[in-house]
């Protein structure tokens, strides 16, 4: 089992453009989540989704968009990166709401 | 608002010098307290949950308790290669999401 896998690894855009991080996981879980990790602040919840087709706001939602067409991947978009999106990002899944296992991480730049 | 505090926010031990992690929690109806470990560079690894006040769980050198407001997480003799960023992180009830502490940082000199 590959885990949780996230692409690219890294990323660097200039403001204004546009990008996708692919998450998939082969566990079979329900749940997936989006985080971004920001020095001094933790992880925060970008969005999550509960099933496939369904998406929710997290803690940070402004300037990202997510889709889940498929109950294995879980889309991450920036429509118009700033650099106030220069973060690590982190996908996550699990079963039903219970521990969360993490991908390796996207780390993206905004210049 | 589900809160949750982690001290120290660093903490330089010798090696085999034990000591604890807190992670003290506030949550409408607690469904489960994990902790995880990341290192540099890493996505957070899983280590523990706890669902209720009282209950404990090991793994190597390291201890996690629950109690009705906290937890700590007891690292035992530790070895550099412990020496990681651990996060707390608690469910409320009726809650899909978990929230995170902003991490417990441990360095352990050789």
């Amino acid at each position: 089992n590959a885990g949780v896998t996230q692409t690219p690894k890294f990323r660097v855009l200039k403001t204004g453009q546009s990008m996708t991080l692919l998450c998939a996981q082969d566990m079979n879980h329900e749940y997936m989540y989006w985080y971004r990790q920001d020095p001094g602040m933790g992880l925060r919840l970008i969005h999550y989704s509960v099933g496939e087709g369904t998406t929710a706001k997290g803690e940070v939602p402004d300037g990202y968009n997510v889709s889940r067409l498929k109950k294995q991947n879980f889309l991450l978009g920036l429509e118009s990166a700033a650099p106030s999106q220069t973060s690590v990002y982190f996908c996550a899944s699990s079963d039903r709401g219970n521990e969360q296992y993490f991908g390796p991480g996207t780390r993206l730049t905004v210049t | 608002e589900d809160q949750v505090t982690q001290s120290p926010e660093a903490l330089r031990l010798q090696e085999g010098e034990s000591s604890s992690l807190n992670c003290s929690y506030t949550v409408s109806g607690l469904r489960g307290l994990f902790w995880y470990r990341q290192d540099p560079g890493k996505g957070p690894e899983f280590l523990f949950t706890l669902y209720s006040a009282g209950e404990e769980k090991e793994k190597e050198r390291l201890k996690a308790t629950l109690t009705k407001k906290e937890s700590f997480l007891h690292i035992t003799a530790p070895k550099p290669e412990d020496s990681a960023t651990y996060l707390c992180a608690v469910r409320a009830s009726g809650n899909n999401r978990l929230a995170f502490g902003k991490g417990n940082q441990v360095v352990v000199i050789p």
